[in-house]
């Protein structure tokens, strides 16, 4: 069964450093999706794209977060810099296409900043 | 800004009891619901999905959950909850503008 990858599934890191997580979404998914994971919360989008145009970023905090998926295939959403405050599970998840369409969420990528 | 609640953040209930775990919206207008799980070391998955119709939807593993409009509620529901059930249960609304916004999450456990 196809699934969703992401890598590194564990990340620590000291705060100012840059970071990097990356996501490789279903065969022939058209959509693909960032989500930020709080412990004890629900996930929160932080950016949709479209093939490799942004539908949504308005939750991604465009000051440190950029996300890209330059060739409408996998994507790696960046933070540079970290701070304490970015310790969550950063999840990534793709459809066929948006709107109703299932979305299907891989392992996440567990940050640390310390 | 629409938001979804969940009441329970833990519930434990022993085997064979029956389940429903609320699930509330601020919305008024056109919305899909959701119920996904996320079992221990698991990745998120799709439990049960309304978009139209019957207001009570069934979905995998016995697990239903009723729409009730009037009451902006998607509440989940099993009638006899098993070991296996254990697991993390997020509501989820789709509403206009294709943004999936997620309740804060239930924990089940259940006792053998």
């Amino acid at each position: 069964e196809a699934e969703v990858a992401q890598s590194p599934r564990y990340k620590i890191t000291e705060k100012s450093q840059a970071v990097a997580f990356w996501c490789d979404p279903i065969s022939g998914h058209a959509t693909l999706y960032w989500y930020r994971q709080i412990l004890g919360q629900g996930p929160e989008l932080l950016v949709q794209f479209q093939d490799e145009s942004v539908v949504d970023d308005s939750q991604l905090p465009k000051d440190r977060f950029s996300a890209e998926r330059l060739k409408g295939v996998d994507s790696t959403l960046k933070i540079q810099p970290a701070e304490l405050g970015d310790s969550a599970m950063y999840l990534c998840a793709s459809s066929f296409r948006g709107g109703t369409y299932e979305q299907y969420f891989g392992p996440g990528t567990r940050l640390t900043v310390t | 800004a629409q938001s979804v609640s969940q009441h329970n953040h833990h519930v434990i209930l022993s085997e064979a009891a029956s389940l429903e775990l609320g699930c509330n919206y601020s919305y008024g207008g056109t919305v899909n619901l959701f119920w996904y799980v996320q079992y221990p070391g698991q990745h998120l998955q799709l439990l049960l999905k309304y978009f139209s119709g019957d207001p009570l939807v069934k979905g995998i593993k016995g697990f239903e959950a009723e729409f009730i409009k009037s009451k902006f509620s998607f509440n989940l529901r099993k009638p006899s909850v098993q070991w296996s059930d254990t697991a993390e249960y997020f509501c989820a609304v789709l509403y206009a503008g294709n943004m999936l916004t997620f309740g804060g999450g239930t924990r089940l456990m259940v006792k053998p």
